[in-house]
């Protein structure tokens, strides 16, 4: 099916261990995001990619890096997990032009002990 | 920084009710929409508003911007149990906007 696809749903880490957490969509959008979900606060926005080859912090960067590998792929590196960035992190992607929303993948839950 | 308050954070009522969430900012947006966002899911887009004033339905679900674009509501007519979940706002500042603010979410409950 169309649509954005995440990949893992689930993770435990170590305080100090490293991961990426990787996005791919296949609707040919140009923008994509990473937004962590963290309860009673909403979607918060870590970074995005408003097109291929370009990428800007968000609300909440720190403790993150993101990869635009190409026009369908978004990947986000925690390089030493904190347990502050336990939260369930969406991938989202959009077309240009203010009608159209996002659309956005099922997450991963992420948990650092 | 906008910000977008939606209220109420909580609401859980029978099936049948009427309920209305609001989503309201003292900031102009150029467009807002409305997710749902169900457990272990992403958010789904419900519905996107551009025109101060304008008016959407999507069969018993009304949405509303306001006319100073600064404000929207969502009315639900004779909820269903399948209307719960979380029901998200979120706004563009400016017209091509690349990001969107979101609001922190009103969690419906429908009891049978």
């Amino acid at each position: 099916n169309a649509g954005v696809t995440q990949t893992p749903k689930f993770q435990v880490l170590k305080t100090g261990q490293s991961m990426t957490l990787q996005c791919a969509q296949d609707m040919n959008h140009n923008s994509m995001y990473w937004y962590r979900q963290d309860p009673g606060m909403g979607l918060r926005l870590i970074y995005y990619s408003a097109s291929e080859g370009t990428t800007d912090k968000g609300e909440v960067p720190n403790g993150y890096n993101v990869s635009r590998l190409n026009k369908r792929e978004f990947s986000l590196r925690l390089e030493s997990a904190a347990p502050s960035q336990t939260s369930v992190y969406f991938c989202a992607s959009r077309r240009t032009g203010q009608v159209y929303g996002y659309t956005f993948g099922s997450g991963t839950r992420l948990t650092v002990v | 920084t906008q910000l977008l308050e939606q209220s109420p954070q909580f609401l859980s009522i029978q099936e049948g009710e009427n309920l209305t969430v609001y989503c309201n900012s003292s900031s102009v947006f150029s467009s807002l929409q409305w997710y749902r966002q169900e457990p272990g899911e992403g958010p789904v887009l419900l519905v996107t508003v551009v025109t101060g004033g304008e008016v959407k339905k999507l069969k018993r679900l009304t949405f509303q911007f306001g006319d100073a674009r600064k404000d929207s509501s969502l009315h639900i007519t004779a909820a269903q149990p399948g209307d719960t979940g979380l029901y998200l706002c979120a706004g563009a500042a400016v017209q091509g906007a690349q990001k969107l603010v979101f609001g922190q979410g009103t969690r419906l409950t429908i009891n049978p």
